[in-house]
């Protein structure tokens, strides 16, 4: 059974300064990371899926890094704005090929 | 619509009822996944389907939760019985095929039940 922590817990961010978060996850029998924010009121919506070692994915201002040899991957918020409030979840696929997941990093932006 | 719908929102329901949650998921998608998810934490995965077969159940927290694809679209999760611990939101996943190796899930906005 895979374990996936996710630090901090919650993250206040001033808007317009950049940020990041992480997710650790056992390195041993790697497949697959998938982040997710999920607003509240709404649905998660899928942001990134990591599979090879050294990866780095971008989208817009959002970018995250993957280390499979140590188990870690990093989310990263470059000029954050106020709807990038939301918790970001990630998760990690194990050998049954279910997806594992943290409890998430909420992060609020303030004005 | 375009994307995974689950009704109802919300369900308030008393102890000992039997509730029936719906998912929807996105036409064409293969897989569908069932998660709950409790205050404070992430979701955790109850079970999945590939079309119409229920391929892994073993998230299914006891022999009250039973869930089915009948034609290998829509989607319904039972809960017989319910108690005070089912209280959490349930939340349904679609991915376009496989096992979701590196397909991402499409999630509907969950159902939140409550019971008293």
């Amino acid at each position: 059974i895979l374990n996936v922590e996710q630090s901090p817990q919650s993250l206040h961010v001033q808007e317009g300064d950049s940020t990041n978060f992480t997710c650790s996850f056992p390195s041993s029998n790697f497949y697959a990371l998938h982040w997710y924010r999920w607003e509240t009121a709404k649905s998660p919506e899928a942001l990134f899926v990591m599979t090879l070692n050294g990866d780095e994915k971008k989208k817009g201002r959002i970018s995250a890094t993957l280390n499979t040899k140590e188990g870690y991957s990093y989310l990263y918020i470059k000029g954050s704005q106020p709807e990038d409030s939301a918790t970001y979840l990630c998760a990690s696929l194990d050998s049954n090929y279910q997806l594992i997941w943290g409890a998430g990093t909420k992060l609020i932006i303030k004005p | 619509g375009a994307g995974v719908s689950q009704s109802p929102r919300y369900k308030v329901a008393k102890r000992g009822q039997d509730v029936a949650l719906r998912c929807d998921p996105i036409s064409g998608h293969v897989s569908l996944f069932w998660y709950q998810q409790a205050l404070g934490q992430g979701p955790e995965f109850l079970t999945y389907f590939q079309n119409e077969a229920q391929l892994d159940k073993s998230g299914l927290p006891s022999d009250r939760f039973f869930a089915e694809r009948p034609e290998g679209s829509v989607s319904t999760l039972k809960i017989q019985r319910t108690q005070q611990e089912d209280s959490a939101v349930y939340l349904c996943a679609s991915s376009l095929e496989g096992t979701g190796y590196n397909q991402p899930q499409h999630f509907g906005d969950g159902t939140r039940l409550s019971i008293l």
